[in-house]
């Protein structure tokens, strides 16, 4: 299957400072990639939709100037937490869809803001 | 909207025995795909099978197979002779045909009895 590589895996900020995590399709184009946050025994929650080239479409309820998505090229997709807080502790993960219709996910990025 | 359910919180099964996971959706579409997809601990989703709602044959992978009942809008996962490394947490997901957009159910944490 398709390789979807995340970074960094972990990580740990202080409050108020901004954290980007990166999402790289390895092995295919991907001009589609999702931001998905799961909380603890949940589920996935869609964040938004990067689109290569052009702006994220965000889900309702996901704070635009908080989470910064950017997706500058066919293999690169980045999330910018900003102004971080710990309310925004969470598990985020990426994900891109190949031409076959499914859905291959990165390995995730726990973040955590103390 | 779509909506996808799993009834199921948390299942057992022993070792080498079958076990059925179930979930059912909700689509006014005729045309769309469904997947399960496993979470082991390490958190990166990874894909067990596929079905595209055209087709009248269940899917099958190896010990993993469907039954995709499209009238009743069910779609359960039989996991044959259970192995440890199934132990996971497995979600039922939804896509719309030629929309990139997944919905996933809230998951069945699945314990593999040794």
């Amino acid at each position: 299957g398709a390789v979807v590589s995340q970074h960094p895996s972990r990580v740990i900020c202080k409050s108020g400072t901004s954290v980007k995590i990166e999402c790289r399709s390895l092995d295919f184009q991907a001009t589609t990639m999702f931001w998905y946050r799961q909380f603890p025994k949940q589920s996935l929650m869609l964040m938004a939709t990067s689109n290569e080239g052009s702006k994220a479409t965000y889900e309702q309820g996901v704070e635009k100037d908080k989470f910064l998505i950017n997706h500058a090229s066919l293999t690169l997709s980045t999330l910018t937490v900003t102004s971080a807080h710990p309310e925004d502790s969470s598990f985020y993960i990426c994900s891109a869809s190949t031409g076959t219709g499914e859905l291959f996910f990165g390995e995730g990025s726990r973040l955590t803001v103390l | 909207a779509q909506t996808v359910t799993q009834s199921q919180p948390e299942m057992s099964v022993q070792e080498a025995e079958t076990v059925t996971l179930s979930c059912t959706y909700d689509t006014s579409e005729s045309d769309y795909y469904l997947f399960w997809y496993k979470q082991p601990p390490s958190r990166q989703m990874i894909l067990v099978i596929r079905q595209e709602a055209y087709k009248q044959q269940n899917a099958t992978e190896n010990r993993f197979s469907v039954n995709f009942q499209k009238a009743a809008k069910s779609f359960s996962l039989k996991i044959s002779d259970s192995q440890l490394g199934d132990a996971a947490m497995y979600f039922c997901a939804y896509r719309r045909y030629n929309f990139n957009k997944f919905y996933f159910g809230s998951g069945t944490k699945l314990n593999v009895k040794p």
